[in-house]
């Protein structure tokens, strides 16, 4: 079972910050946070992942509490290329494979 | 250009019938990976490969086999026993199966349709 709850979907205005909650209350203490997202058809595309610290790249942002039961990851300026499903996912970085994915967040990006 | 290929991206079999869905990649990764994903799902580990001439079953393998060769390929045969095998196959790899450089990357897809 995933270990992840995300909402099923979610809205958001072009050119404003999308802001995408999720919940990992149980995580453990060397479980990362990744987030991956799939647009329609394609292979999903790896975004960023964290531990504890709040991560940036050049894609998103990534806020963890600082009880690390819950994130955000945060586009900031959203594009209609951003429409997709959006994974987030706990990983132990010892584990030889495992990515337990969860259905994610259907985010539509509106003009 | 590196990254990783699927062929074909759609495909269609009989009932009964194996086949075998390519997967190679040029990014010089040791470990590759097969997921399986049904409409609305989030993917399934089905096989994954550390190193050469080496896997392991993941969460769903029955039904499948693969074989790693070459560093750079990794395919999966749907076999006959797989129970219901039209879903959407995606490969990934990455650098390393454990440690910090793992973050996946993936093919494009191959869509299996059995008739």
């Amino acid at each position: 079972d995933a270990k992840t709850t995300q909402p099923p979907s979610m809205d958001c205005a072009e050119g404003r910050a999308a802001n995408l909650p999720c919940n990992h209350s149980t995580i453990s203490g060397n479980e990362y946070v990744y987030w991956y997202r799939q647009i329609h058809s394609q292979g999903p595309q790896y975004i960023i992942h964290g531990l504890k610290n709040n991560e940036t790249n050049e894609m998103a942002s990534l806020i963890i509490t600082e009880d690390r039961k819950s994130s955000t990851l945060i586009l900031p300026h959203a594009t209609l290329r951003d429409t997709a499903v959006y994974y987030c996912i706990v990983r132990v970085m010892d584990s030889n494979y495992q990515l337990i994915w969860g259905a994610g967040t259907k985010l539509i990006i509106k003009p | 250009d590196g990254g990783i290929t699927q062929s074909p991206k759609y495909l269609f079999r009989k009932e009964g019938q194996n086949v075998t869905l390519s997967c190679e990649q040029n990014l010089n990764h040791d470990a590759m990976y097969w997921y399986r994903q049904d409409p609305g799902q989030g993917l399934r580990l089905i096989y994954y490969s550390q190193i050469v001439n080496d896997f392991q079953k993941g969460d769903i393998a029955e039904g499948y086999s693969v074989s790693r060769e070459k560093k750079e390929s990794f395919p999966l045969t749907v076999t006959s026993a797989q129970k219901n095998p039209t879903a959407f196959y995606l490969c990934a790899s990455s650098i390393t199966a454990s440690g910090r450089r793992n973050e996946q990357f993936f093919g494009p897809g191959t869509r299996l349709t059995v008739l």
